[in-house]
């Protein structure tokens, strides 16, 4: 079972900042905290992981609370093309991922 | 980021037939491969873990003889779905991760598997 929660769908102006949140209640020291989305009939796409501090990239942020309970993903300027299904998720090295259901993100124009 | 292929992308058969599934990584070495089902409005579900030049480890529930699954290399995995019924017919990804054991896995474009 998944170990993350996530609301199930979400809105969002295009042009806006999209800002999706994950819960890891039960995380542990060692695990990193990564995001992928699934744009419709795709394979996953990774966008950012982080352990501790906060990560930029050039797809996202991803700000991770002190205690690590709890993670967002902030697309800053969205687009119609980042409408898809967001994944947060936690791995150790080689471990399996394991995927709860998401946040289906729309992007309305 | 790392580029991983599957081929094919879609493919129907008949019952009965076996069907091959090929996952590569194309700008890196992946010790360890994933394989995940998906079926429509699901999540993905982690079906086997494979690591190079030894058996894979399936998933509670997945029948390891009817799907069988082969790393003989560090840039090819295969999926091999024998005996195909229509109830297999699913949405099948692989990922990849490198030699270093804590890498990015990076997932696949999908095979669309449709038995009739």
């Amino acid at each position: 079972d998944a170990k993350t929660t996530q609301p199930p769908s979400m809105d969002c102006a295009e042009g806006r900042a999209a800002n999706l949140p994950c819960n890891h209640s039960t995380i542990s020291g060692n695990e990193y905290v990564y995001w992928y989305r699934q744009i419709h009939s795709q394979g996953p796409q990774y966008i950012i992981h982080g352990l501790k501090n906060n990560e930029t990239n050039e797809m996202a942020s991803l700000i991770i609370t002190e205690d690590r309970k709890s993670s967002t993903l902030i697309l800053p300027h969205a687009t119609l093309r980042d409408t898809a299904v967001y994944y947060c998720t936690e791995v150790q090295g080689a471990q399996k991922l394991v995927f709860g259901q998401g946040t289906r993100l729309t992007i309305n124009p | 980021g790392a580029v991983v292929s599957q081929h094919p992308s879609w493919v129907i058969c008949k019952s009965g037939t076996s069907v091959k599934i090929e996952c590569r990584s194309l700008d890196f070495q992946a010790t360890t491969m994933f394989w995940y089902r998906q079926f429509p409005k699901q999540s993905l579900m982690l079906m086997a873990t494979s690591n190079e030049g030894s058996k894979a480890t399936y998933e509670q529930g997945v029948e390891k003889d009817k799907f069988l699954i082969n790393h003989a290399s560090l840039t090819l995995s295969t999926l091999t779905v024998t005996s195909a019924h229509p109830e297999d017919s699913s949405f099948y990804i692989c990922s990849a991760q490198g030699q270093r054991g804590w890498e990015t896995q990076y997932f696949g474009p999908g095979t669309r598997l449709l038995v009739l």
